[in-house]
């Protein structure tokens, strides 16, 4: 399966700052998704990011508070834009090769704290 | 759009003893179904998966029962170990276009030794 590497792996930011996060992959991928996990709770969608196309956000993500860069098969970037507390959570970023019966597995993930 | 539900929230059980995981979905259309295993400060890992076509899979202690029509599917483990103890996440995905895996709530495995 693909390495999937994540940097930061923590921070802790001020509220009203952003944050930059990457997801760099071993191999090309067609998909690249990224997910937040709030404190105790399952994983949610913030949006699906393909190589040479807009990133799809889900409801309730903008893409103002969320800018999404895609600049090539193995590497995206989120931004997390003018953070306040209720921002701080883990997110992660997970690969689908696009060949279809493969799984999607998962970096290991950002942990950010916003004070 | 997909709403998968899973149930319990927490389960304990004895270590040696069986554990059930329930996840139902709502689309019909989804047809991959994995499972995750997620430990303190880790990210979530797959443990198995399976697809529509199948209605039973194994691994060793690990295994994952599908049923189409009533759309549920569930995780069993046999012979639990404290090393099982963690929180479990199903999840439910099309295998085509958008193929963003849509998560249950999770539920939290304890096994007391």
């Amino acid at each position: 399966s693909a390495v999937i590497s994540q940097k930061p792996s923590r921070d802790i930011c001020q509220r009203g700052t952003s944050l930059t996060i990457q997801c760099q992959v071993d191999s090309q991928v067609t998909m690249m998704f990224w997910y937040r996990q709030q404190p105790g709770q399952s994983l949610t969608l913030i949006a699906t990011a393909n190589q040479g196309s807009e990133a799809t956000y889900e409801s309730g993500f903008v893409i103002d508070k969320f800018p999404i860069s895609r600049p090539n098969l193995t590497f995206s970037t989120l931004t997390v834009s003018n953070m306040s507390p209720e921002d701080s959570s883990i997110y992660l970023c997970s690969v689908d090769s696009g060949a279809g019966g493969q799984p999607q597995h998962f970096g290991d993930g950002t942990r950010l704290s916003i004070l | 759009g997909e709403n998968v539900e899973q149930h319990p929230s927490t389960l304990s059980v004895q270590e040696g003893d069986s554990a059930v995981i329930k996840c139902t979905y709502s689309d019909s259309a989804s047809n991959y179904f994995p499972w995750y295993k997620q430990e303190l400060g880790k990210r979530p890992q797959l443990i198995i998966d399976i697809r529509s076509n199948v209605g039973e899979k194994k691994d060793q202690r690990i295994a994952v029962t599908l049923n189409k029509t009533a759309k549920h599917f569930s995780l069993h483990i046999t012979e639990t170990q404290p090393e099982d103890s963690a929180v479990y996440f199903c999840a439910a995905l099309m295998d085509t276009g958008r193929r963003a895996l849509t998560f249950g709530s999770g539920t939290r495995l304890q096994v007391q030794p």
